[in-house]
């Protein structure tokens, strides 16, 4: 049972145009939302996060923004450079049986020149 | 540098064998996770230790063990090996292992079976 989904596995993208990344999650006890990022043959670096009683977080060239009604977020990534190529984690956390961090199977972002 | 040391980085062994993988969390965290990425798949998490005490438990199969010790490092022990147990083994710690904190997140382990 996916609890986090990320439904796109790839995206490209042209350099200096916006990237948008999509996450889904069905647990309604998911309180506290995540974006990692990867890079091959490294572990998940943390982006941002954004907890359940906003609805946009915003750091520098990365915004992430929730919409709790549909269970969805997404990340913003303005303007998209080639280093932001990279795997993209959505990742969630909340209270009781959902206190795990949960994450989605990721989003290969590639930024293309 | 996360902080997050894991040990050894890549580890080949054969089939029926056991493995301990090691994860030191960044200084001050009490909490620790592991989780396994096999090939093109999304990070899969296995089991969370707080403070010595396990805190939550995903699916993790029961040829499978952790613990954290006393000084808050822990292991992922790892017996009667699979081909289909290759995969990057990775530790993340936070600071209370509650919600509303970040995990950082090791380079892993990648682990061969052959």
């Amino acid at each position: 049972d996916q609890q986090v989904k990320q439904n796109s596995p790839s995206l490209s993208v042209q350099e200096g145009r916006i990237s948008i990344l999509n996450c889904d999650y069905t647990n309604s006890m998911f309180d506290y939302f995540l974006w990692y990022k990867k890079y091959p043959a490294e572990g998940p670096t943390f982006l941002i996060s954004i907890s359940s009683i906003k609805d946009k977080n915003e750091d520098g060239r990365f915004t992430v923004f929730l919409n709790k009604s549909a269970k969805h977020l997404s990340l913003h990534i303005v303007p998209s450079q080639p280093g932001d190529s990279a795997v993209y984690f959505c990742a969630a956390s909340g209270t009781g049986t959902a206190s795990k961090l949960t994450f989605g199977t990721g989003t290969r972002l590639q930024v293309t020149l | 540098d996360s902080g997050v040391t894991q040990t050894p980085k890549h580890l080949i062994t054969a089939t029926g064998q056991r493995v301990t993988l090691r994860c030191s969390p960044r200084s001050g965290d009490l909490s620790v996770y592991w989780y396994q990425q096999s090939l093109d798949q999304g990070l899969q998490f296995l089991i969370q230790y707080y403070n010595g005490e396990e805190r939550a438990k995903g699916n993790i199969l029961e040829r499978f063990s952790a613990q954290q010790f006393p000084d808050l490092h822990s292991e992922l022990n790892l017996s009667s090996l699979e081909l289909g147990d290759s995969a990057l083994y990775f530790c993340a710690s936070s600071v209370d292992g509650g919600v509303n904190t970040e995990a950082f997140f090791g380079q892993g382990t990648r682990l061969t079976v052959v």
